[in-house]
């Protein structure tokens, strides 16, 4: 088992480009989540899937898009970078059921830097 | 809405010392408390978790108490070694949709 893997590991993006973080566990799990780690600072949750074809926003969902079309792959989408988006960005996933206790596994990151 | 704190860092130990990092939270109802674990480069892994109250999670000489009354989680281990050094991360989870809530993180620094 590979768990989740992250592409690019690392990036850097001019003002207004655009780009996909590539992610893929091969847990067989159901959720997956994206976060960002600004320096010095714990993780917030950018975007959220309980399943193949659905998608929810989390605390930090603006410039972000994603998609889940399949259990394995839960791609970013950054349309339009700005600086503020310069961070580490982790997937995760979980196998869920009902309590919501589940712990996450999460894939090594990747660095992104717009300038 | 949910909230975890921790202790701010970097802690610096020398080795075989006995480390805390504190953590408490702000959460209805019955949260589950995680500790995670981020060595230099990595992602995040899990170290420990409870689910209850009063359950103690354990792994890797490190142990945390679910501790209702206090809402706290503070992390310990007895005697830490220079590989012990990273960012330790306090996290709740505390819906269906399985979201975590993160502290700021704290970093440790081992000395030999």
């Amino acid at each position: 088992n590979a768990g989740v893997t992250q592409t690019p590991k690392f990036r850097i993006l001019k003002i207004g480009q655009s780009m996909t973080l590539q992610c893929t566990q091969d847990m067989n799990h159901n959720y997956m989540y994206w976060y960002r780690q600004d320096p010095g600072m714990g993780l917030k949750l950018i975007y959220y899937s309980v399943g193949a074809g659905i998608t929810d926003k989390g605390e930090v969902p603006n410039g972000y898009n994603v998609s889940r079309s399949t259990t394995e792959d839960f791609p970013l989408r950054l349309e339009l970078a700005a600086p503020s988006q310069t961070s580490v960005y982790f997937c995760a996933s979980s196998y869920t059921g009902t309590s919501g206790r589940d712990t996450q596994y999460f894939g090594p990151g990747t660095r992104l830097t717009v300038l | 809405g949910n909230s975890v704190t921790q202790m701010e860092g970097p802690v610096t130990l020398s080795e075989e010392a006995f480390l805390t990092i504190n953590c408490t939270y702000t959460a209805t109802g019955y949260p589950s408390l995680f500790w995670y674990v981020q060595y230099p480069g990595e992602g995040l892994q899990l170290l420990l978790k409870a689910t209850k109250a009063d359950d103690k999670g354990s792994n890797k000489g490190f142990e945390a108490t679910y501790r209702k009354e206090t809402t706290s989680f503070h992390l310990e281990k007895g005697s830490v070694q220079v590989s012990d050094s990273a960012v330790y991360f306090c996290a709740l989870s505390h819906n269906a949709g399985n979201m975590l809530t993160f502290g700021g993180g704290t970093r440790l620094m081992v000395k030999p």
